[in-house]
């Protein structure tokens, strides 16, 4: 497809589970984002990928959450012993470096129960 | 203070008004920035880039004042399809990279 994949659409899992979450973005797209959105809130950086650069980390709530991308492909969000208010719904967006905006995928929605 | 901000309505107007929104932003150094719109349980979609000159797409028109750090979004005639939550939306170099902060989104209901 020509858009942000993300998958699983919904994921349930219980408290204390770990989750992995996965994005493919648009082919070419050099730079990747992962926001956070709560019920009723608004979108909440977690991590920056931009090619084989570091990533910008800064965003990530606490050291249960990591992520991982390859190259300018793949990135996959992991959430270790998962709490109650990781529930939020997990956006992914790409951009290509030609022009500024940002594309999303439909999101990932977590429930921890 | 959040770096963007935004009044979260919600607004609610007749078919065929003209509502405007506004937003302002902290970071002087910001580079681009946008409108989003965001329909219930959806993902965010671009509606519009805006510019220093001021742009217009159809019914919609955006105006950024880089002085004043303040963007705006102007729908003309709304339509019920138009209900849904617009996010503002600043690109800018914080923290040793270039981040999209979203502003927690504008509610609009146009009602019949």
């Amino acid at each position: 497809g020509a858009g942000v994949s993300q998958s699983p659409s919904n994921k349930v899992t219980e408290k204390g589970k770990d989750v992995e979450l996965r994005c493919d973005p648009i082919s070419g797209h050099t730079a990747l984002y992962w926001y956070r959105q709560r019920l009723g809130q608004g979108l909440e950086f977690l991590i920056y990928f931009q090619g084989n650069s570091a990533p910008d980390k800064s965003g990530l709530p606490s050291d249960r959450f990591s992520a991982e991308r390859t190259g300018e492909s793949v990135s996959t969000l992991t959430i270790q012993r998962t709490q109650q208010e990781d529930s939020a719904v997990y956006l992914c967006a790409s951009s290509p470096g030609t022009v500024p905006e940002a594309f999303f995928g439909q999101g990932t929605r977590l429930t921890v129960v | 203070r959040k770096e963007v901000e935004q009044d979260p309505g919600p607004f609610n107007v007749p078919e065929g008004a003209t509502v405007a929104f506004n937003c302002t932003y902290s970071n002087s150094a910001s580079q681009s920035f946008f409108w989003y719109r965001q329909d219930c349980r959806k993902e965010p979609k671009l509606l519009m880039s805006v510019y220093s000159s001021g742009n217009e797409d159809g019914r919609f028109t955006a105006q950024l004042n880089r002085a004043s750090q303040y963007i705006s979004l102007l729908i003309r005639d709304s339509k019920l399809s138009d209900s849904a939550t617009y996010l503002c939306v600043v690109k800018g170099f914080t923290s040793g990279t270039y981040k999209y902060i979203f502003g927690t989104g504008t509610r609009l209901k146009v009602l019949a």
